[in-house]
Protein backbone atom coordinates (compact mmCIF):
# COMPACT_ATOMS: atom_id res chain seq x y z
CA UNK A 1 0.00 0.00 0.00
CA UNK A 2 0.94 3.72 -0.09
CA UNK A 3 1.86 5.32 3.08
CA UNK A 4 2.96 8.60 4.19
CA UNK A 5 4.26 9.74 7.69
CA UNK A 6 4.44 12.79 9.38
CA UNK A 7 4.36 13.98 13.01
CA UNK A 8 0.92 14.69 13.85
CA UNK A 9 1.54 17.91 15.96
CA UNK A 10 5.00 20.13 16.70
CA UNK A 11 5.40 22.89 18.86
CA UNK A 12 7.86 25.71 18.38
CA UNK A 13 9.03 29.15 19.62
CA UNK A 14 9.03 32.67 17.68
CA UNK A 15 12.15 33.21 16.40
CA UNK A 16 13.19 29.57 16.18
CA UNK A 17 13.87 26.73 13.79
CA UNK A 18 11.81 23.59 13.14
CA UNK A 19 12.04 20.94 10.84
CA UNK A 20 8.94 18.73 10.05
CA UNK A 21 9.90 14.93 8.90
CA UNK A 22 8.03 13.37 6.10
CA UNK A 23 8.45 9.69 5.12
CA UNK A 24 7.11 8.41 2.53
CA UNK A 25 6.26 4.66 0.67
CA UNK A 26 4.61 4.92 -2.49
CA UNK A 27 3.80 3.34 -5.88
CA UNK A 28 6.42 5.18 -7.82
CA UNK A 29 7.63 8.87 -7.39
CA UNK A 30 7.45 11.45 -9.68
CA UNK A 31 8.21 14.52 -6.75
CA UNK A 32 7.07 15.48 -3.82
CA UNK A 33 5.15 18.66 -2.29
CA UNK A 34 4.78 20.42 0.94
CA UNK A 35 1.55 22.77 1.33
CA UNK A 36 0.76 25.11 4.27
CA UNK A 37 -2.87 25.25 5.23
CA UNK A 38 -4.65 27.55 7.93
CA UNK A 39 -7.09 26.27 9.84
CA UNK A 40 -10.47 26.14 7.62
CA UNK A 41 -8.79 27.43 4.85
CA UNK A 42 -7.28 25.96 1.65
CA UNK A 43 -3.60 24.47 1.19
CA UNK A 44 -1.36 26.51 -0.72
CA UNK A 45 1.53 25.55 -2.16
CA UNK A 46 5.40 25.78 -0.56
CA UNK A 47 7.77 23.79 -2.48
CA UNK A 48 8.03 21.21 -4.76
CA UNK A 49 11.22 18.68 -4.74
CA UNK A 50 11.73 15.68 -7.25
CA UNK A 51 15.67 15.78 -7.23
CA UNK A 52 18.03 14.86 -4.35
CA UNK A 53 18.72 18.07 -2.01
CA UNK A 54 17.90 20.90 -0.38
CA UNK A 55 15.88 23.98 -2.41
CA UNK A 56 15.30 26.83 -0.26
CA UNK A 57 13.05 29.82 -0.63
CA UNK A 58 12.96 32.52 1.79
CA UNK A 59 12.64 31.33 5.36
CA UNK A 60 11.46 27.81 3.79
CA UNK A 61 13.53 25.19 3.16
CA UNK A 62 12.59 21.59 1.67
CA UNK A 63 15.16 18.78 1.42
CA UNK A 64 14.68 15.05 -0.34
CA UNK A 65 16.48 11.72 -0.10
CA UNK A 66 14.83 9.32 -2.99
CA UNK A 67 16.89 6.48 -1.49
CA UNK A 68 15.42 6.72 2.16
CA UNK A 69 12.23 7.72 1.01
CA UNK A 70 12.58 11.12 3.35
CA UNK A 71 11.65 14.57 3.15
CA UNK A 72 11.95 17.82 5.55
CA UNK A 73 10.76 21.19 5.62
CA UNK A 74 12.57 23.67 7.61
CA UNK A 75 10.80 26.55 8.86
CA UNK A 76 13.43 29.47 9.78
CA UNK A 77 13.23 32.99 11.86
CA UNK A 78 9.45 31.32 13.06
CA UNK A 79 6.65 33.69 13.19
CA UNK A 80 3.24 33.64 14.76
CA UNK A 81 1.45 33.29 11.22
CA UNK A 82 3.65 30.46 10.14
CA UNK A 83 1.33 28.38 13.12
CA UNK A 84 -0.67 25.86 10.47
CA UNK A 85 -0.70 22.35 9.80
CA UNK A 86 1.80 21.42 6.62
CA UNK A 87 0.85 18.64 4.31
CA UNK A 88 2.97 16.55 2.79
CA UNK A 89 2.39 15.13 -0.67
CA UNK A 90 4.09 12.25 -3.16
CA UNK A 91 3.22 12.15 -7.08
CA UNK A 92 3.06 8.64 -7.70
CA UNK A 93 3.83 6.62 -10.41
CA UNK A 94 0.05 7.51 -12.06
CA UNK A 95 1.06 11.19 -11.48
CA UNK A 96 -1.68 11.42 -8.40
CA UNK A 97 -0.95 13.21 -5.27
CA UNK A 98 -1.17 10.95 -2.17
CA UNK A 99 -1.54 13.63 0.72
CA UNK A 100 -0.04 12.80 4.68
CA UNK A 101 -2.61 13.56 7.75
CA UNK A 102 -0.24 16.61 8.02
CA UNK A 103 1.52 18.22 11.08
CA UNK A 104 0.08 20.83 12.79
CA UNK A 105 2.91 23.63 13.92
CA UNK A 106 1.69 25.74 16.96
CA UNK A 107 4.49 28.51 17.47
CA UNK A 108 4.50 29.82 20.97
CA UNK A 109 5.45 33.90 21.43
CA UNK B 1 -7.67 37.58 -11.58
CA UNK B 2 -7.43 33.56 -11.93
CA UNK B 3 -8.52 31.44 -9.43
CA UNK B 4 -10.92 28.34 -8.36
CA UNK B 5 -13.96 29.08 -6.41
CA UNK B 6 -16.28 27.74 -4.67
CA UNK B 7 -19.79 27.77 -3.12
CA UNK B 8 -21.19 28.13 -0.89
CA UNK B 9 -18.31 28.10 2.26
CA UNK B 10 -20.96 26.81 4.81
CA UNK B 11 -24.16 24.57 3.76
CA UNK B 12 -26.52 22.53 6.27
CA UNK B 13 -28.76 20.06 4.64
CA UNK B 14 -30.82 17.60 6.31
CA UNK B 15 -29.86 13.88 6.21
CA UNK B 16 -31.63 12.19 3.48
CA UNK B 17 -31.03 14.96 1.30
CA UNK B 18 -28.89 15.39 -2.04
CA UNK B 19 -26.60 18.50 -2.23
CA UNK B 20 -24.13 19.86 -4.89
CA UNK B 21 -21.34 21.55 -3.99
CA UNK B 22 -19.89 24.20 -6.73
CA UNK B 23 -16.57 24.43 -8.32
CA UNK B 24 -14.69 26.68 -11.27
CA UNK B 25 -11.73 27.41 -12.27
CA UNK B 26 -10.54 30.01 -14.91
CA UNK B 27 -7.15 29.04 -15.17
CA UNK B 28 -7.52 26.75 -18.42
CA UNK B 29 -6.46 24.15 -16.14
CA UNK B 30 -7.48 20.51 -17.77
CA UNK B 31 -7.46 18.47 -14.46
CA UNK B 32 -10.04 19.22 -11.90
CA UNK B 33 -10.18 17.15 -8.50
CA UNK B 34 -12.56 16.90 -5.19
CA UNK B 35 -11.06 15.87 -1.88
CA UNK B 36 -12.49 15.51 1.31
CA UNK B 37 -10.85 16.59 4.58
CA UNK B 38 -11.67 15.37 8.22
CA UNK B 39 -10.08 16.32 11.41
CA UNK B 40 -6.37 14.76 11.82
CA UNK B 41 -6.76 13.39 8.11
CA UNK B 42 -5.11 13.96 5.11
CA UNK B 43 -7.00 14.89 1.98
CA UNK B 44 -8.77 12.16 0.26
CA UNK B 45 -9.36 11.83 -3.08
CA UNK B 46 -13.10 11.36 -3.94
CA UNK B 47 -13.27 11.93 -7.76
CA UNK B 48 -10.74 13.61 -10.35
CA UNK B 49 -11.45 14.63 -14.44
CA UNK B 50 -8.61 15.22 -16.63
CA UNK B 51 -10.96 16.02 -19.68
CA UNK B 52 -14.03 16.99 -20.51
CA UNK B 53 -17.08 13.85 -20.09
CA UNK B 54 -14.67 12.32 -18.01
CA UNK B 55 -13.98 11.45 -14.80
CA UNK B 56 -12.59 8.72 -12.71
CA UNK B 57 -13.39 7.35 -8.85
CA UNK B 58 -10.87 8.19 -6.64
CA UNK B 59 -10.31 6.76 -2.99
CA UNK B 60 -13.50 7.15 -1.23
CA UNK B 61 -15.76 7.75 -4.06
CA UNK B 62 -18.82 5.50 -2.90
CA UNK B 63 -22.16 8.16 -2.45
CA UNK B 64 -20.64 10.92 -4.30
CA UNK B 65 -21.38 11.92 -7.96
CA UNK B 66 -19.58 14.48 -10.48
CA UNK B 67 -20.10 15.93 -13.83
CA UNK B 68 -17.52 17.46 -16.50
CA UNK B 69 -19.79 19.35 -19.34
CA UNK B 70 -17.22 22.35 -19.26
CA UNK B 71 -13.68 22.48 -18.66
CA UNK B 72 -14.37 25.43 -16.11
CA UNK B 73 -16.90 23.35 -14.10
CA UNK B 74 -16.95 20.38 -11.99
CA UNK B 75 -19.73 20.33 -9.40
CA UNK B 76 -20.03 17.29 -6.87
CA UNK B 77 -23.25 15.92 -5.24
CA UNK B 78 -23.23 14.27 -1.88
CA UNK B 79 -25.79 12.01 -2.10
CA UNK B 80 -27.93 10.64 0.70
CA UNK B 81 -25.76 7.69 0.18
CA UNK B 82 -23.24 8.56 1.82
CA UNK B 83 -23.42 7.62 5.48
CA UNK B 84 -21.32 10.35 6.80
CA UNK B 85 -21.21 13.30 5.05
CA UNK B 86 -20.14 16.12 7.00
CA UNK B 87 -16.67 17.13 6.06
CA UNK B 88 -14.60 19.93 4.51
CA UNK B 89 -14.85 19.53 0.87
CA UNK B 90 -12.46 20.69 -1.23
CA UNK B 91 -12.00 21.52 -4.96
CA UNK B 92 -8.67 21.83 -6.85
CA UNK B 93 -7.22 22.42 -10.29
CA UNK B 94 -4.00 21.74 -12.05
CA UNK B 95 -2.28 21.27 -15.43
CA UNK B 96 -1.95 18.04 -17.23
CA UNK B 97 2.08 17.40 -16.97
CA UNK B 98 4.30 14.76 -16.56
CA UNK B 99 6.82 16.60 -14.81
CA UNK B 100 5.08 19.30 -12.40
CA UNK B 101 1.69 19.17 -11.22
CA UNK B 102 1.34 21.59 -8.61
CA UNK B 103 -2.40 21.54 -7.72
CA UNK B 104 -4.67 24.99 -6.86
CA UNK B 105 -7.33 25.08 -4.25
CA UNK B 106 -10.73 26.51 -3.99
CA UNK B 107 -11.39 27.99 -0.76
CA UNK B 108 -13.21 25.07 -0.04
CA UNK B 109 -17.19 24.15 1.37
CA UNK B 110 -18.05 22.69 5.10
CA UNK B 111 -20.67 20.52 4.91
CA UNK B 112 -22.61 19.98 7.64
CA UNK B 113 -25.51 17.52 7.96
CA UNK B 114 -28.24 17.37 11.01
Amino acid sequence: GQNIDQPTEMTATEGAIVQINCTYQTSGFNGLFWYQQHAGEAPTFLSYNVLDGLEEKGRFSSFLSRSKGYSYLLLKELQMKDSASYLCAVMDSNYQLIWGAGTKLIIKP
Amino acid sequence: DGGITQSPKYLFRKEGQNVTLSCEQNLNHDAMYWYRQDPGQGLRLIYYSQIVNDFQKGDIAEGYSVSREKKESFPLTVTSAQKNPTAFYLCASSMIRTDYNEQFFGPGTRLTVL
